[in-house]
């Protein structure tokens, strides 16, 4: 089945600085791609969905960046904030299938 | 839109006991998907619904776990006999359909001692 693969599991980033979480997929036929926010004690916050038809998205904040050619899917803070420091999750969907996570990628923003 | 409700927020059984958690879904969701958290493992897909039918329990640990959903607005996850290694945080998410935004719970947190 689909396994993804997330690096780095943990970030320090200075405040007002940028900072990139870069997924891995296996299959190539997967459809949809998604980012999610996690803060503590708190459930899954989607930041964004990424369809395989569209490779530049941009958010407050951020831009999600897809290589279906090396298979990576890619979140990057511009000008991190103290709001910014949770614990960020790629996952895969593959048409009827569930999604496939990565294991995270602890971020904190530090002054 | 209270978003979907998981309860209890935090449960701690004895090993051996029986754990139920329940999810309430959006109103209007057809899709409830129950997914484990864990340290080590991440988030691992356990089971979904759809128009309260079991679609997938392909990540459902055969034995000791099981899922219903008796009508359209909750379901639950039971696990018979807990044990340590079934500590973690339990997630509910809902959708409108399969391939729509996914809208997840706050979580269980199981602590099985």
């Amino acid at each position: 089945g689909e396994q993804v693969e997330q690096r780095p599991p943990h970030l320090s980033v200075r405040e007002g600085d940028s900072a990139v979480i870069i997924c891995t997929y296996t299959d190539p036929n997967s459809y949809y791609f998604f980012w999610y926010k996690q803060e503590p004690g708190a459930g899954l916050q989607l930041l964004m969905k990424v369809f395989s038809s569209t490779e530049i998205n941009e958010g407050q904040g951020f831009t999600v960046l897809l290589n279906k050619k090396d298979k990576q899917l890619s979140l990057n803070l511009t000008a991190a904030h103290p709001g910014d420091s949770a614990v960020y999750f790629c996952a895969v969907k593959f048409y009827a299938q569930g999604l496939t996570f990565g294991l995270g990628t602890r971020v904190s923003v530090f002054p | 839109n209270a978003g979907v409700i998981q309860t209890p927020r935090h449960k701690v059984t004895g090993k051996g006991q029986e754990a139920t958690l329940w999810c309430e879904p959006i109103s209007g969701h057809s899709a409830v998907f129950w997914y484990r958290q864990t340290i080590v493992q991440g988030l691992e897909f356990l089971t979904y619904f759809r128009n309260q039918a079991p679609i997938d329990d392909s990540g459902m640990p055969k034995e000791r776990f099981s899922a219903q959903m008796p009508n359209q607005s909750h379901s639950t996850l039971k696990i018979q006999s807990t044990q340590p290694q079934d500590s973690a945080v339990y997630l509910c998410a809902s959708s409108q359909g399969q391939n729509s935004d996914y809208t997840f719970g706050s979580g269980t947190r199981l602590l099985v001692i």
